[in-house]
């Protein structure tokens, strides 16, 4: 079975830039995460999903920060506009039931120049 | 609030040296302890689940362990192949089943 897939997998652009990142979650999931990882902070949970329903968004970090899930196979993470302090390896994550495991992408590299 | 705190930040191994790694966590009324694997590019890789405390899971050289406290991923007899991240979290209450607060991780490297 096909696992989470996130696109792209690097992206480059310059500050005040539109960012778009995409994820498909594991077919049969009914739950979808966004996590970003930095160094300094770790993985933090952005925004997740259930029944392509937004649940809680209180993980992300300003009105620049958008998530949406049009149908049970598709999300995005759109950031406008984009400031340097937004370098960071986005992932998605989706899982099956309630006390299921959660499992991830492979992750988006995004660098904001 | 719920934490998790994991121990060594680091760690490195002679092939064949058994350790464990810790993870030590405070949340009220734990819903589930995961141990996930992470390699350099790599999403994190999920590894096991435990419920309650005195549950072990074995897989290949890794078994883990939980008490009310804490959890061990113990490592026996590693590889070069088991070099990575590995992290821990937890699943409580404060945000049901649906959040996950993870550890730092612990960075193992395993030298032949």
């Amino acid at each position: 079975d096909a696992g989470v897939i996130q696109s792209p997998r690097h992206e480059v652009t310059e500050m005040g830039q539109e960012v778009t990142l995409r994820c498909k979650p594991i077919s049969g999931h009914n739950s979808l995460f966004w996590y970003r990882q930095t160094m300094m902070r770790g993985l933090e949970l952005l925004i997740y999903f259930n029944n392509n329903v937004p649940i809680d968004d209180s993980g992300m970090p300003e009105d620049r920060f958008s998530a949406k899930m049009p149908n049970a196979s598709f999300s995005t993470l759109k950031i406008q506009p984009s400031e340097p302090r937004d370098s960071a390896v986005y992932f998605c994550a989706s899982r099956q039931g309630g006390n299921q495991p959660q499992h991830f992408g492979d992750g988006t590299r995004l660098s904001i120049l | 609030e719920d934490q998790v705190t994991q121990s060594p930040e680091a760690l490195r191994l002679q092939e064949g040296e058994s350790s464990s790694l810790n993870c030590s966590y405070t949340v009220s009324g734990l819903r589930g302890l995961f141990w996930y694997r992470q390699d350099p590019g790599k999403g994190p890789e999920f590894l096991f689940t435990l419920y309650s405390a005195g549950e072990e899971k074995e897989k290949e050289r890794l078994k883990a362990t939980l008490t009310k406290k804490e959890s061990f991923l113990h490592i026996t007899a590693p590889k070069p192949e088991d070099s990575a991240t590995y992290l821990c979290a937890v699943q409580g209450p404060a945000g049901g089943y649906n959040k996950l607060i993870f550890g730092a991780g612990t960075r193992l490297a395993v030298h032949p």
